[in-house]
């Protein structure tokens, strides 16, 4: 059975620097990879997916992640947070193959700081 | 982007109630629903798959007896917590997806925080 590690659970950061929330997946077969972001309140939004092609995903409000398979990896980095990025990201995987079931991390909490 | 809505947002219920989540895709058709539960600091859990028209698909370990899932239209899935006890307390979250393709993104209800005495 597959997996998603986070193994940040908080993620304090100053307000325009960088920050880098990991994840690490285990499956025995190939996987699709996503980040949701949870603001407070409200529903997971998706931050970005990786499905085939090239390893370094962009997507929404600045993030990216890289997909680096030999290490089962899928962090997300953003070169310069806002107070605005506070919230809950999770990582989370589709094994191909396995319908459309999503399995998610833990999450991990962003908390930007003036 | 598509919207999905959950009504209501927060529920109390007494011990032995039962209680009905309502799903509701806004601006589009969803072939498939999901339902999950999450756990305060934890991740979100798949409860089941539910296709328009047919049975819902329950996760190892779920009750199908005590969480009744209908997904009589294509717009529209419900949850039923039957005989609530507070070990039910939770936040229950609903997703979307247009087709029932594994690259297909899901899209998220704001939840619901079901908290029974």
């Amino acid at each position: 059975a597959q997996s998603v590690t986070q193994l940040d659970s908080q993620v304090p950061v100053f307000e325009e620097a960088p920050v880098e929330l990991r994840c690490n997946y285990s499956s025995s077969v190939s996987v699709y990879l996503f980040w949701y972001v949870q603001y407070p309140n409200q529903g997971l939004q998706l931050l970005l997916k990786y499905l085939s092609g090239s390893t370094l995903v962009k997507g929404i409000n600045g993030f990216e992640a890289e997909f680096n398979k030999s290490q089962t990896s899928f962090h997300l980095r953003k070169p310069s947070v806002h107070i605005s990025d506070t919230a809950e990201y999770f990582c989370a995987v589709i094994v191909t193959g396995g319908g459309n079931k999503l399995t998610f991390g833990t999450g991990t909490q962003l908390k930007v700081e003036l | 982007g598509a919207v999905v809505s959950q009504h209501p947002s927060r529920v109390i219920c007494k011990s032995g109630t039962s209680v009905k989540i309502e799903c509701r895709s806004l601006d589009f058709q969803a072939t498939t629903m999901f339902w999950y539960r999450q756990f305060p600091k934890q991740s979100l859990m798949l409860m089941a798959t539910s296709n328009e028209g047919s049975k819902a698909t329950y996760e190892q370990g779920v009750e199908k007896d005590k969480f009744l899932i209908n997904h009589a239209s294509l717009t529209l899935s419900t949850l039923t917590v039957t005989s609530a006890h507070p070990e039910d307390s939770s936040f229950y979250i609903c997703s979307a997806t247009l087709d029932r393709f594994s690259t297909d993104t899901q899209y998220f209800g704001p939840g619901t925080r079901l908290t029974v005495l």
